[in-house]
């Protein structure tokens, strides 16, 4: 099983700042690694596919990159309404696509 | 627009069996397929199968395999998850989500909550 590993685990950063979030594959999944956005009581919301690519309506302030083992989302500005716990999923062995146990923003 | 909705929370003794249904709309059904995610409350999310569309491809979790049935219903574009001999450690929210094979899930259901107590 692909393993995935996020860090920080809790992230606490200002509004306007720029947040960093990683995302490290106990193998290579070469580039296709998604990033999901929770809010509480919500379900997750796709962000990133296929390492950078943004899915439909997500705002141009979440980049993400990387490719092998090593991942990147990228928040250049944060908005009030982007705290939220974010996860990172595999999908080179889909269909067992494993996530990563998540990294909180939290509000500074 | 794309939609999936679930059904709605379920309350079950342990040694029953669960079945959530995930009705989808807005988008061709075919191509598709619907995977299931579950999340333990505070915790993370945990892929659990995948069927096809038209039901004739099936994928599960080895920590599922031997407890979960995947179906779907091609002419109500929905699908359906069903869990059997539940413990108490299956309370969860439940999601399906749709995905092309191959594919990171894009669309998710809102979830159902599944309770498992004596």
């Amino acid at each position: 099983e692909i393993v995935l590993t996020q860090s920080p685990a809790t992230l606490s950063l200002s509004p306007g700042e720029r947040a960093t979030l990683s995302c490290r594959a106990s193998q290579s999944v070469t580039g296709l690694v998604a990033w999901y956005q929770q809010k509480p009581g919500q379900a997750p919301r796709l962000l990133i596919y296929d390492g950078s690519n943004r899915a439909t309506g997500v705002p141009a302030r979440f980049s993400g990159s990387g490719s092998g083992t090593d991942f990147t989302l990228t928040i250049s500005s944060l908005e009030p309404e982007d705290f939220a716990v974010y996860y990172c999923q595999q999908c080179f062995n889909w269909p067992r696509g494993t996530f990563g146990q998540g990294t909180r923003l939290e509000i500074k | 627009q794309v939609q999936l909705v679930q059904s709605g929370p379920e309350v079950k003794k342990p040694g029953a069996s669960v079945k959530v249904s995930c009705k989808t709309s807005g988008y061709d059904f075919s191509p598709y397929g619907i995977s299931w995610v579950r999340q333990v409350p505070g915790q993370g999310l945990e892929w659990m199968a995948w069927v096809s569309a038209n039901n004739i491809k099936t994928y599960y979790a080895q920590n599922f395999q031997d407890r979960v049935t995947l179906t779907t219903d091609t002419s109500a574009t929905t699908a359906y998850m069903e869990l059997r001999s539940l413990r108490s450690d299956d309370t969860a929210v439940y999601y399906c989500a749709r995905n092309l094979r191959g594919s990171s899930p894009d669309y998710w259901g809102q979830g159902t909550l599944v309770t498992v107590s004596s």
